[in-house]
């Protein structure tokens, strides 16, 4: 099963939206609700963000918010702050896991 | 609090065999699926295999299939990679994840995760 493909990197600054893509196809992204972000510091374990396409774990800011429409998947990050650079990887199950290859934010 | 602590990783030739572990806290252990997923360096991650809360069901990817096997002992709340012929293309730090409840699919806990070198 192929990589979903992300942006490679996306930028904004402080208070500003950002939009992260993550595209796959009919059998992964789209073929059910089982998408998830994580976000990754540099050098730290990966963090859930959004689970089932839109949803936000306890303790996660509401700032952060996902969506899908067909075979692409999308986190959008409002209100930009400096602590939100990361990387920022999508994950699919449909049978099997695949994740995105990752995109790094840059705060300006 | 849920925690998730591996160990086990270090530097091995090519064609070596290494163990990893992680011993998991803070929650019923035997009631949750349980993944190996690793990062190669500067890569993006990888699932790599996981295994059900009673042991009875695991999954590889086809990059591991034949060379890891993932086991638990739910009496010691510890999860286990046997990682055999080791390739270069093996190094990653590897993370134990534990998957979401029965009924839908994420990864909510990471562990720290434990780097494994493959080299000569």
């Amino acid at each position: 099963q192929s990589a979903l493909t992300q942006p490679r990197s996306v930028s904004g600054s402080p208070g500003q939206s950002v939009t992260i893509s993550c595209t796959g196809t009919s059998s992964d992204v789209g073929d059910n609700i089982y998408v998830s972000w994580y976000q990754q510091h540099p050098g730290k374990a990966p963090k859930l963000m959004i689970y089932d396409v839109s949803k936000r774990p306890s303790g996660v800011p509401d700032r952060f918010s996902g969506s899908k429409s067909g075979n692409t998947a999308s986190l959008t990050i409002s209100g930009l702050q400096a602590e939100d650079e990361a990387d920022y990887y999508c994950c699919s199950y449909a049978g099997s896991w695949v994740f995105g290859g990752g995109t790094k934010l840059t705060v300006l | 609090e849920v925690q998730l602590l591996e160990s086990g990783g270090g530097l091995v030739q090519p064609g070596g065999s290494l163990r990893l572990s992680c011993a998991a806290s803070g929650f019923t252990f035997s009631s949750y699926t349980m993944s190996w997923v690793r990062q190669a360096p500067g890569k993006g991650l990888e699932r790599v295999s996981g295994i059900s809360g009673g042991g009875d069901t695991t999954k590889y990817a086809d990059s591991v299939k034949g060379r890891f096997t993932i086991s638990r002992d739910n009496s010691k709340n510890t999860l286990y990679l046997q990682m055999n012929s080791l390739r270069a293309e093996d190094t990653a730090v590897y993370y134990c994840a534990k998957k979401s409840v029965p009924g839908s699919y994420y990864f909510d806990y990471w562990g720290q995760g434990t780097t494994v070198t493959v080299s000569s």
